[in-house]
């Protein structure tokens, strides 16, 4: 079974500094898909980034950033420039590459305090 | 414009009651899913279906019923509710069963008292 590990319960930042999350993931599976949630206080499940294990070139979104290391089954999120409302809950989520039954397994979540 | 919606948000009622949660997408998404949130903030699925059929169906008791009338909507029954079922439960959909982003609504938060 797939297991993803996010060993920072706890993170914080200055606003305007750069933070990076750790997650690491354990997989027998080729093809996979990662993605990394934030879940602010409203409670929202919001969509941060996405990244095809099939793909070498790390995802961007912004200020935000993955550092995917395949064979190391890492997968970090590095966000630029934080901002107060970047302040959140992150969760790190695996999925495997089905054509049917595709769950989301998810990490333990890292809770990322901005400091102004 | 909600994308995924979850009615109530909120849901505080006794030991030993029987609840449902409703879950609507107007994504045009072929497929749904359950999570529970613990209060350790773990989330775990619970559910899914495609197309109205029921494809995952993790180790969950029998009083957890899922039901999806139509693509658009799935709903969770639960009976006999234990102070244990207390948590908040996301509904999230997505295009397809397989490698398709899987959108989240609000989640509901059930106590049980």
């Amino acid at each position: 079974a797939q297991t993803v590990t996010q060993s920072q319960p706890e993170m914080s930042v200055q606003e305007a500094e750069t933070v990076t999350l750790s997650c690491t993931y354990d997989t027998s599976e080729s093809d996979y898909y990662l993605f990394w949630y934030k879940q602010p206080p409203s409670r929202q499940m919001i969509l941060v980034i996405r990244q095809e294990a099939y793909k070498q070139q790390n995802a961007t979104e912004n200020r935000f950033s993955v550092n995917f290391q395949k064979a190391a089954k890492s997968f970090s999120l590095k966000i630029s420039d934080s901002q107060l409302g970047d302040a959140a809950m992150y969760f790190c989520a695996y999925r495997r590459l089905e054509t049917s039954g595709s769950r989301l397994t998810f990490g333990e979540g890292t809770q990322l305090t901005v400091n102004p | 414009d909600t994308a995924v919606s979850q009615t109530p948000k909120y849901l505080v009622t006794q030991m030993g009651n029987d609840k449902s949660i409703k879950c609507e997408q107007n994504l045009g998404h072929d497929t749904m899913y359950w999570y529970k949130q613990d209060s350790k903030k773990f989330l775990k699925i619970m559910f899914s279906y495609n197309n109205k059929e029921l494809i995952i169906n993790e180790t969950v008791p029998n009083r957890f019923s899922p039901k999806s009338p139509d693509k658009a909507h799935l709903n969770l029954h639960i009976n006999s509710l234990e102070l244990g079922d207390s948590a908040v439960y996301f509904c999230a959909s997505s295009l397809s069963a397989g490698t398709d982003t899987q959108y989240f609504g609000p989640g509901t938060r059930l106590t049980v008292l």
